[in-house]
């Protein structure tokens, strides 16, 4: 299995609070992903990075920011948490464009 | 711009039966084509991928897809279905540019009976 870690894997906050979700790999890949999983809607892509500091918004990326200090780890942020927040979050990992990605386990947010 | 469409959120098959889960997808560039298997509370696991060559692309666990450009379909099939083959199927498009990023269909709940 691909060497990814998504912490903390539950977090149970209050609308307004700032959460910080933390994706780190062990492969040495460029490409990081956040994605968001609800009912209904599949996965939809949040924010993506080609590189260190290099990203970039996806589909769904209002309310939401990242960072990409290094290789390794991938942060998103929700800089004042609603509760249409509430969902599943997975980061996914990739060596290359065009190679599929790996998946984390998930982290699942509830905001109260 | 890229969509995915899969044909049905629920499929319910019997044990030994044949597996197909529909997709369609639309996409302006030639594109990248996947399916995904989630179980309950895990991540996404690739199942099987086209990238180019062969249409009829084999995965994991006995399935295999293969890729209809006329049809702008990649459907995903089993000759036989197990128990163990219950979970949730995702479809999945990239185009070729684009930093890999994936749309992804709502995704196809297989129930699998004895």
């Amino acid at each position: 299995d691909a060497g990814i870690t998504q912490s903390p894997r539950h977090k149970v906050t209050e609308t307004g609070t700032p959460v910080t979700l933390r994706c780190h790999q062990t492969e040495n890949h460029r490409y990081m992903y956040w994605y968001r999983q609800d009912p209904g809607h599949g996965l939809r892509l949040i924010h993506y990075s080609y590189g260190v500091k290099d990203t970039d918004k996806g589909e769904v990326s209002d309310g939401y920011s990242v960072s990409r200090s290094k290789t390794e780890d991938f942060l998103l942020t929700l800089e004042s948490a609603t509760s249409s927040q509430t969902s599943v979050y997975f980061c996914a990992i990739s060596g290359t464009d065009n190679q599929p990605q790996h998946f984390g386990d998930g982290t699942r947010l509830s905001i109260l | 711009a890229q969509s995915v469409t899969q044909l049905g959120s629920h499929v319910s098959v019997s044990e030994g039966a044949l597996v197909l889960l529909r997709c369609n997808y639309s996409s302006s560039v030639p594109p990248y084509l996947f399916w995904y298997v989630q179980y309950p509370n895990q991540g996404l696991q690739l199942l099987l991928k086209y990238t180019t060559g062969a249409t009829l692309v084999k995965g994991i666990n006995g399935f295999e897809a293969e890729f209809k450009k006329s049809e702008t379909s990649f459907h995903l099939t089993k000759p036989s279905a197990h128990m163990s083959d219950a979970a949730e199927y995702f479809c999945a498009v990239s185009g070729r540019t684009g930093y890999g990023t994936l749309t992804f269909g709502r995704g196809t709940m297989l129930l699998v009976s004895p």
